[in-house]
């Protein structure tokens, strides 16, 4: 099966500066990849995605890169803001989205102000 | 607005009881739902696919007579943990898609803890 693998586990930055989050992922076949932001006490939120036919997309200060050659993509936060601060989880699926999704273990987020 | 409607968010139960929760699609017609849980500063982990009409798919190690699903109707699905026990204490979250290349929407989660 799929197996997504998640770094840092934990990313602390200076407000205004930039983060990113690396996944990468075994099964080529796998052709879908959100992220979802995760507050506490809440569910995932999903904050952006891409499709194995993307290489970047881009959403505002959120963007995501995916390299399908060397099986990773990456979250890229600009100009954080206190409200950035969360747990942000990738993930990866086969079937355009439509299977079950295979999460990575997640990187808690901390926006010093 | 919200997607996804779960209920109920918090349980807390005596060890041997069964608790069933529910998860509704309020935007759209679902004819697949998605089952997950997530232990305390843990991932997410899929435990069942939920097939409006037809039985549920478990992943591997989830047992299905322990964890009971039922997707009867386009907008419903349901969870019942049964007999359960304090190491099936977690975070119980629902998430629906409106079908291939759309995105899952999950639910606010139902914390279940059993004394």
């Amino acid at each position: 099966g799929e197996n997504v693998e998640q770094h840092p586990s934990t990313l602390s930055v200076q407000e205004g500066d930039s983060a990113v989050i690396k996944c990468t992922y075994s099964d080529s076949a796998s052709n879908y990849f959100p992220w979802y932001k995760q507050e506490l006490g809440k569910g995932p939120q999903l904050i952006i995605d891409i499709r194995s036919n993307v290489g970047e997309k881009k959403d505002q200060r959120i963007a995501v890169t995916l390299n399908k050659t060397a099986k990773h993509f990456s979250l890229h936060i600009t100009e954080t803001q206190p409200e950035d601060s969360a747990v942000y989880f990738c993930a990866a699926s086969g079937g355009g989205g439509a299977d079950g999704l295979t999460f990575g273990k997640g990187t808690h987020l901390i926006i010093q102000p | 607005g919200a997607v996804v409607s779960q209920h109920p968010s918090w349980v807390i139960c005596k060890s041997g009881t069964s608790v069933k929760i529910e998860c509704r699609s309020l935007d759209f017609q679902a004819t697949t739902m998605f089952w997950y849980r997530q232990f305390p500063k843990q991932s997410l982990m899929l435990m069942a696919t939920s097939n409006e009409g037809s039985k549920a798919t478990y992943e591997q190690g989830v047992e299905k007579d322990k964890f009971l699903i039922n997707h009867a109707s386009l907008t419903l699905s349901t969870l019942t943990v049964t007999s359960a026990h304090p190491e099936d204490s977690s975070f119980y979250i629902c998430s629906v898609s409106r079908g291939v290349n759309q995105p899952q929407h999950f639910g606010d989660g139902t914390r279940l803890s059993i004394l």
